[in-house]
């Protein structure tokens, strides 16, 4: 059964620590996509990757996240110094593009908490 | 801009009642509509999709007709059950070419039996 998997599931830090967050897209797909969820903003996108160029990273905040995709099978969102407001639940969904564009497949999200 | 807009929950059910989740939306052209569901602990899974006017996307039960003339794509189930209780979420893409999704809020079923 294929899907999208994320790493770690659940991350405990400290302020001013970095977190790296890591996502294996579904084998074949070419848009790989990183949600961030809170009960505050609900689902905002931070960035995504369509053929591993990024397309749109309008919604992260730069100074301190960033995100790559050094290879087809791989997906990283690192956020360096964390602070508590990053507090969330982080998703990974990657998909097709053309004409299956907008059905994403999600990953079980990463819980990060930062005190 | 464009935008989602769906009811406040929890939406609060007995098992067997109708269902019905309102969803709206702002947006240039023609996009293509969406419902996801989000059960405790996962990630969303796309429930059920319409890409054009008058198109009704339909799946375990639930259906959604795409209005155009109302910007409407509310969910609806005849008979929920109690492993329906979940997040839903209405969602849209842009008919130009990109790939993202632009979400509700999310509203929170619960059904009891």
């Amino acid at each position: 059964d294929a899907r999208v998997t994320q790493t770690p599931r659940d991350k405990v830090t400290e302020m001013g620590q970095e977190v790296t967050m890591r996502c294996q897209p579904i084998l074949g797909h070419n848009t790989v996509f990183w949600y961030r969820q809170t009960m505050k903003q609900g689902l905002e996108l931070l960035a995504y990757f369509r053929n591993r160029a990024p397309l749109d990273d309008s919604g992260m905040p730069k100074d301190r996240f960033s995100a790559e995709m050094p290879d087809a099978t791989l997906a990283t969102l690192k956020i360096q110094p964390s602070e508590p407001r990053d507090s969330a639940v982080y998703f990974c969904a990657s998909g097709l593009g053309g004409v299956n564009t907008g059905e994403l497949f999600f990953g079980e999200g990463s819980r990060l908490t930062v005190l | 801009g464009d935008s989602v807009t769906q009811m406040e929950g929890p939406v609060t059910l007995s098992e067997e009642a109708f269902l019905t989740i309102n969803c709206t939306y702002t947006a240039t052209g023609y996009p293509s509509l969406f419902w996801y569901v989000q059960y405790p602990g996962e990630g969303l899974q796309l429930l059920l999709k319409a890409t054009k006017a008058d198109d009704k996307g339909s799946n375990k039960g639930f259906e959604a007709t795409y209005r155009k003339e109302t910007t409407s794509f509310h969910l609806e189930k005849g008979s929920v059950q109690v492993s329906d209780s979940a997040v839903y979420f209405c969602a849209l893409r842009l008919s130009y070419n990109t790939d993202k999704l632009i979400f509700g809020t999310g509203t929170r079923l619960q059904v009891f039996p």
